[in-house]
């Protein structure tokens, strides 16, 4: 059963163009959200969170976006850039939890000039 | 520089054998993680430690084992009892509390 979904396994963008990673989660008690990117043969990096009491963050090129009553999340990241591309994680924490992560399986974003 | 490492980077086990994964941080975080990824999946979690000489389960912890004897340390061994050993694995640290985990580099384990 997952929990989080990232439908759509990859995705090309042009260089300079908006690209946007898309997230669904299905339990409602997750009260934070994060965003990893990740390269072949490394450890994630951390992008971007937010909490589930925003509706939005952001930082310099990469703003996320949080849709409760949807139950959805994401990544925007304008403009793409080459070194954009990789591996994108979304992962939600539970609320009252141990700090667990659930993450997604992934987006591969390609940024193509 | 504060960060996480992991080595080796690559490890090579023959069927049967025990090993272990070292995981070290210097960040002063309470609370550290391991998870493991296989291919087109995301990272799953095996084991997790809040604080020194506490450790729980996570969701695939069958066949693997660890210990937190320090704060800045939480290493993994993968034994003979893990039926599908050969994946990438990367531990995380975080303050504690709904926060963000940082991860090490990662450590490739292939079983012959």
């Amino acid at each position: 059963d997952q929990q989080v979904k990232q439908n759509s396994p990859s995705l090309s963008v042009q260089e300079g163009r908006i690209s946007i990673l898309n997230c669904d989660y299905t339990n409602s008690m997750f009260d934070y959200f994060l965003w990893y990117k990740k390269y072949p043969a490394e450890g994630p990096t951390f992008l971007i969170s937010i909490s589930s009491i925003k509706d939005k963050n952001e930082d310099g090129r990469f703003t996320v976006f949080l849709n409760k009553s949807a139950k959805h999340l994401s990544l925007h990241i304008v403009p793409s850039q080459p070194g954009d591309s990789a591996v994108y994680f979304c992962a939600a924490i539970l609320s009252g939890g141990y700090n667990k992560l659930i993450f997604g399986a992934g987006t591969r974003l390609a940024v193509h000039p | 520089d504060g960060g996480i490492t992991q080595s080796p980077k690559y490890l090579f086990r023959k069927e049967g054998q025990n090993v272990t994964l070292s995981c070290e941080q210097n960040l002063n975080h309470d609370a550290m993680y391991w998870y493991r990824q296989d291919p087109g999946q995301g990272l799953r979690l095996i084991y997790y430690s809040q604080i020194v000489n506490d450790f729980q389960k996570g969701d695939i912890a069958e066949g693997y084992s660890v210990s937190r004897e320090k704060k800045e340390s939480f290493p993994l061994t993968v034994t003979s009892a893990q039926k599908n050993p050969t994946a990438f694995y990367l531990c995380a640290s975080s303050i504690g509390g709904p926060d963000t985990q940082y991860f090490g580099p990662g450590t490739r384990l292939t079983v012959l």
